[in-house]
């Protein structure tokens, strides 16, 4: 069965302290992997897409790396505005349409 | 340009009453979800639309539920008889059909039933 989970479910962080969020995924062959931040109170916003394994985006603080089993979505020195919820979905060969969703990792960045 | 709208931002209603959800996609984007999130909770899959096919109605959790969406572009979700249980954020998405499989969300309404 085609599963995504994210670990932790909550991370706090200090300002400036780098981590890592994981998503680990079970898919007949992956189609894409998308990860998305969430505000409390809005939609998902789309950060990035990766497709195979050793590919990595970037933006802004945030890195996303792609293994044939999990991805990272690695911040470095988080600022406050860095707090949301952030999502992991992957889209499997066998379907062109449905995506997969992780629950979520809530981080929160304090001053 | 301008990203997925939908309508209202909020909806209050009673028990029993029926209220229509709408989402306004991407223009030019082909295809629409319909998502349902609850408190604390991840994504749920309600509905899918792609261009003229028929939709993918698998994830509507009673025959309460139905959507549809007229000129292949603004896309009205109905729920009937609303209960308690039915609150929640409903979410809108669109995607294009370049090649690229993100989607991109609107706002969502937050359904408040009491």
């Amino acid at each position: 069965e085609d599963q995504v989970t994210q670990s932790p479910e909550a991370l706090r962080l200090q300002e400036g302290e780098s981590s890592s969020l994981n998503c680990s995924y079970t898919v007949s062959g992956l189609r894409g992997l998308f990860w998305y931040r969430q505000d409390p109170g809005k939609g998902p916003e789309f950060l990035f897409t990766l497709y195979s394994a050793g590919e990595e985006k970037e933006k802004e603080r945030l890195k996303a790396t792609l293994t044939k089993k999990e991805s990272f979505l690695h911040i470095t020195a988080p600022k406050p505005e860095d707090s949301a919820t952030y999502l992991c979905a992957v889209q499997g060969m066998d379907s062109n349409y449905q995506l997969i969703w992780g629950a979520g990792t809530k981080l929160i960045i304090k001053p | 340009g301008a990203g997925v709208s939908q309508s209202p931002s909020n909806k209050v209603t009673e028990k029993g009453k029926d209220v229509e959800l709408r989402c306004d996609p991407i223009s030019g984007h082909t295809a629409l979800y319909w998502y349902r999130q609850s408190l604390g909770q991840g994504l749920e899959f309600l509905i899918y639309f792609q261009g003229n096919s028929a939709p993918d109605k698998s994830g509507l959790p009673s025959d309460r539920f139905s959507a549809e969406r007229t000129g292949g572009s603004v896309s009205t979700l109905t729920i009937q008889r609303t209960q308690q249980e039915d609150s929640a954020v409903y979410l809108c998405a669109s995607r294009g059909t370049s090649g690229r499989y993100e989607q991109y969300f609107g706002p969502g309404t937050r359904l408040t039933v009491t």
